[in-house]
């Protein structure tokens, strides 16, 4: 059974576009984050949310907008693509310990 | 969260032990040293945490020194599949302001070579 899971896998666009990434956990765990992995490989927060509240937002640009439903689900909602919004976005999960990562969803905006 | 320092890249021979090393000389006494890997094109994998002690686990062992300024995650039999960019964070307690944030830093590239 997959822990955490992404969709889509890949997502091409064109600039201007709204896209959505959506991310569900079946581990039960209070506390969901977005990565966002650049070409040049550096892994950076975004969001964090604990039992569906927002608690960390990285001056993320407006554009990203994460929505949380429910404990098992965070998605990421990015209006106006860029280019510079091209990169590989991590889902993850944890409760107190150690971070569970979704597989990736690798975003091309053309 | 501390800052770390890993070497960029390390080798390694399949079947040997592979050994890296991590910095973390501004850690605070509430901080945990957490080991993380990241295989190519695949999402970061837990490997391993300690605050003070030794750990070991089903993957590897962590040697953190006295003064907790540097620790060593010990892979004892690596392999070909071990091959991936290993990643070591200082981390708060996730109760904390911080929620458990990882701080991801450029990690070492550790190649296991047949």
């Amino acid at each position: 059974d997959t822990a955490v899971s992404q969709t889509p896998k890949y997502l091409v666009t064109q600039m201007g576009n709204d896209k959505s990434i959506k991310c569900e956990q079946n581990l039960g765990h209070d506390t969901m984050y977005w990565y966002k992995q650049d070409s040049k490989k550096f892994l950076k927060i975004m969001f964090s949310y604990n039992n569906k509240e927002l608690i960390i937002n990285e001056t993320v640009p407006n554009r990203f907008s994460p929505k949380s439903p429910d404990k098992a689900h965070l998605n990421l909602h990015i209006n106006s693509l860029e280019l510079g919004d091209s990169a590989v976005y991590f889902c993850a999960s944890s409760q107190m310990g150690e971070q569970f990562f979704g597989p990736g969803t690798r975003l091309t905006v053309l | 969260d501390a800052k770390t320092t890993q070497p960029p890249s390390m080798d390694c021979a399949e079947g040997r032990a592979a050994n890296l090393p991590c910095n973390h000389s501004t850690i605070s006494g509430n901080e945990y040293v957490y080991w993380y890997r990241q295989i190519h094109s695949q999402g970061p994998q837990y490997i391993i945490h300690g605050l003070k002690n030794n750990e070991t686990n089903e993957m590897a062992s962590l040697i953190i020194t006295e003064d907790r300024k540097s620790s060593t995650l010990i892979l004892p039999h690596a392999t070909l599949r071990d091959t991936a960019v290993y990643y070591c964070i200082a981390r708060g307690n996730a109760g904390g302001t911080s929620y458990g944030k990882l701080t991801f830093g450029q990690g070492t590239i550790l190649t296991v070579h047949p």
